[in-house]
């Protein structure tokens, strides 16, 4: 079964600077997905950015960034230029492309803060 | 267009009664996930369903839980005989089938469950 780690409960940042959250995955697997996903207060979930497994290159989504390490199974978000609205929960998920259930397993998240 | 609607949003029950929680996905999405939000332990999977194909139960932690999913649209998920390790937080997801897409799951709000 596959299984996802996020090794930092909590995180904290400045307004307007970087901050990096961690997330490695265990998987026999070799096809795959990958997703970040903020969870504000109001508790929806939102698809922050996704990652294909087969593409070596790291996805980006305006101030959001990956560090897709394949080999090592680690997949971190990079946040640029923080925002007061970027605090929230961040869940990072891995989701199989080898057809059947599409159920995504998810780690236990990150709670980011971002101080102004 | 309309997201992803759950009701209730929060519900409130004594310890082993049963509970209905409704969910709606988007209109068209074919896919449907059911997931439980415990403190401490992260989102978790219970149910997919795809279409007519039989669903997928594997994540349904006992036989207290079920779910059904009419006419390939809104989903119930019901939890008899409530107890207090069932608080959380039940969110829905829908996603469209496309056959070369990473099928992006949208999530609902949540119904944040109490048992008292």
């Amino acid at each position: 079964a596959q299984t996802v780690t996020q090794s930092q409960p909590e995180m904290s940042v400045q307004e307007a600077e970087t901050v990096t959250l961690s997330c490695t995955y265990d998987t026999s697997e070799s096809d795959y997905y990958l997703f970040w996903y903020k969870q504000p207060p109001s508790r929806q979930m939102i698809l922050v950015i996704r990652q294909e497994a087969y593409k070596q290159q790291n996805a980006t989504e305006n101030r959001f960034s990956v560090n897709f390490q394949k080999a090592a199974k680690s997949f971190s978000l990079k946040i640029s230029d923080s925002q007061l609205g970027d605090a929230a929960m961040y869940f990072c998920a891995y989701r199989s492309a080898q057809g059947g259930s599409e159920k995504l397993v998810f780690g236990k998240g990150t709670k980011l803060t971002v101080n102004p | 267009g309309a997201g992803v609607s759950q009701s209730p949003s929060n519900k409130v029950t004594e310890k082993g009664k049963d509970v209905e929680l409704r969910c709606d996905p988007i209109s068209g999405h074919t896919a449907l996930y059911w997931y439980r939000q415990s403190l401490g332990q992260g989102l978790e999977f219970l149910i997919y369903f795809q279409g007519n194909s039989a669903p997928d139960k594997s994540g349904l932690p006992s036989d207290r839980f079920s779910a059904e999913r009419t006419g390939g649209s809104v989903s119930t998920l019901t939890i008899q005989r409530t107890q207090q390790e069932d608080s959380a937080v039940y969110l829905c997801a829908s996603s469209p089938r496309r056959a070369s897409s990473y099928n992006e799951q949208f999530f609902g709000p949540g119904t944040r469950l109490t048992v008292l």
